[in-house]
């Protein structure tokens, strides 16, 4: 199982939108809306943003949002702020019954 | 509230076991399934392998099958990650992580434990 393909880095300056995609096949993100996004700050625990695609956990802002197209899937973090500098991650729900990760996109708040 | 705790950071020798723990609270440990994810520095999260935590059934990444397995106890509310015939490669951060409703949703986390393979 190949890891998802999410660009390495992007970035944005306070107060602009960003989106990060995260490319799959039709054995996984193509396949199910079981596609989650989290961000990570290395050395602290993953935290989940968005779920089943679109859905966001109790807590998290609404400045993020999800998406999928095909075997495309999308997070969007709109009015960018410093502290949303992090590395994100993509998962999805495979054939397998296993989870792939996306290699993870390095987010630049400029 | 919903906890995971993991064991302490781990040395070992290449060739080596290790084998990490993962104690959960505030839950109905059976519920939910608990996944193991890792993080090799400089690179991204691995997805390892998930465990049934209440009918044991187990699955894992076809890099990692052979060498890693999967258990829990239901009387401890603890689940384990043994990953065997370790190599460099493997020195990472160790994630227990819970997952809730869908299949990819990890919503609960264990702090993380440091696992370094050196001679």
């Amino acid at each position: 199982q190949s890891a998802l393909t999410q660009p390495a880095s992007v970035s944005g300056s306070p107060g602009q939108s960003i989106t990060i995609s995260c490319t799959g096949t039709s054995s996984d993100v193509g396949a199910y809306n079981y596609v989650s996004w989290y961000q990570h700050h290395p050395g602290k625990a993953p935290k989940l943003m968005v779920y089943d695609v679109s859905n966001r956990p109790s807590g998290v802002s609404n400045r993020f949002s999800g998406s999928k197209s095909g075997n495309t899937a999308s997070l969007t973090i709109s009015g960018l702020q410093a502290e949303d500098e992090a590395d994100y991650y993509c998962n999805s729900y495979t054939s397998s019954d296993t989870v792939v990760f996306g290699g993870g996109t390095k987010l630049t708040v400029l | 509230q919903v906890q995971l705790v993991q064991s302490g950071a781990e040395v070992k020798k290449p060739g080596a076991s290790v084998r990490v723990s993962c104690k959960a609270s505030g839950y109905t440990f059976t519920t939910y399934a608990i996944h193991w994810v890792r993080h090799v520095p400089g690179q991204g999260l691995e997805w390892m392998g998930w465990i049934n935590a209440g009918n044991g059934d187990t699955r894992s990444s076809q890099k990692l099958q052979g060498r890693v397995t999967i258990t829990r106890d239901t009387s401890a509310s603890a689940t384990y990650m043994e990953l065997s015939s370790l190599r460099s490669e493997d020195t990472a951060v160790y994630y227990c992580t819970r997952r809730y409703g869908g299949y990819a949703n990890f919503d609960y986390w264990g702090q993380g434990t440091l696992v370094t393979v050196s001679s």
